[in-house]
């Protein structure tokens, strides 16, 4: 079971690059996440999708956009890399169902100079 | 605003002891409780959910006290591999942004 798949695991940019951090997911879940996860701040809410179609704003994204492609992907995209975007990026989808599970992606690290 | 707070510890504790920690949460809608673990450096996973009733997996023990407003989660018997950090997370429901993580109680079991 693949469950939630992120690419790239690594990535460098510099300053004002542009990169899309990929996510799919396998379980047929409607719901999926974007995180940033910093040393002692948590984990903290980017985007997130409730179903195909729809996206709405989380606690930190400014700087972000997101595309939920279909019900399996959900991209995030740096338009302008900045230095405060260094961080691990994780993907996750819900299950719902009574259940309200999330389930993480590997995560993406990424360092902007 | 809905928050989710734990010691962050560290707490150094001796193979084979029993540790405990606590989460307070400060929605009293909050509807499911969950304990989840992080290595250093992987992605978060499930622990164990958090019934009303208290729940048992093994080794590890979870409580929910509603009217205090807090979760704990005990360890028996600590191993060398139960170092890693323990996430808090509290679903408020009313949407699908309900999750809310607590920041992380780390644990470092000693040999």
């Amino acid at each position: 079971n693949a469950g939630v798949t992120q690419t790239p695991k690594f990535q460098v940019l510099k300053t004002g690059q542009s990169m899309t951090l990929q996510c799919a997911q396998d379980m047929n879940h409607n719901s999926m996440y974007w995180y940033r996860q910093d040393p002692g701040m948590g984990l903290r809410l980017i985007y997130y999708s409730a179903s195909e179609g729809t996206t709405d704003k989380g606690e930190v994204p400014n700087g972000y956009n997101v595309s939920r492609l279909n019900k399996r992907e959900f991209s995030l995209r740096l338009e302008s890399a900045a230095p405060s975007q260094t961080s691990v990026y994780f993907c996750a989808s819900l299950e719902t169902l009574a259940k309200n599970i999330q389930y993480f992606g590997a995560g993406t690290r990424l360092s902007v100079l | 605003r809905k928050e989710v707070e734990q010691d962050p510890g560290p707490f150094n504790v001796p193979e084979g002891a029993t540790v405990a920690f606590n989460c307070t949460y400060s929605n009293s809608a909050s509807q499911s409780f969950f304990w989840y673990r992080q290595d250093c450096r992987k992605e978060p996973k499930l622990l164990m959910s958090v019934y009303s009733s208290g729940n048992e997996d093994g080794r590890f023990t979870a409580q929910l006290n509603r009217a205090s407003q807090y979760i704990s989660l005990l360890i028996r018997d600590s191993k060398l591999s139960d170092s890693a950090t323990y996430l808090c997370v509290v679903w408020g429901g009313g949407g699908a942004d309900g999750l809310t993580f607590g920041k992380g109680t780390h644990l470092i079991i000693q040999p």
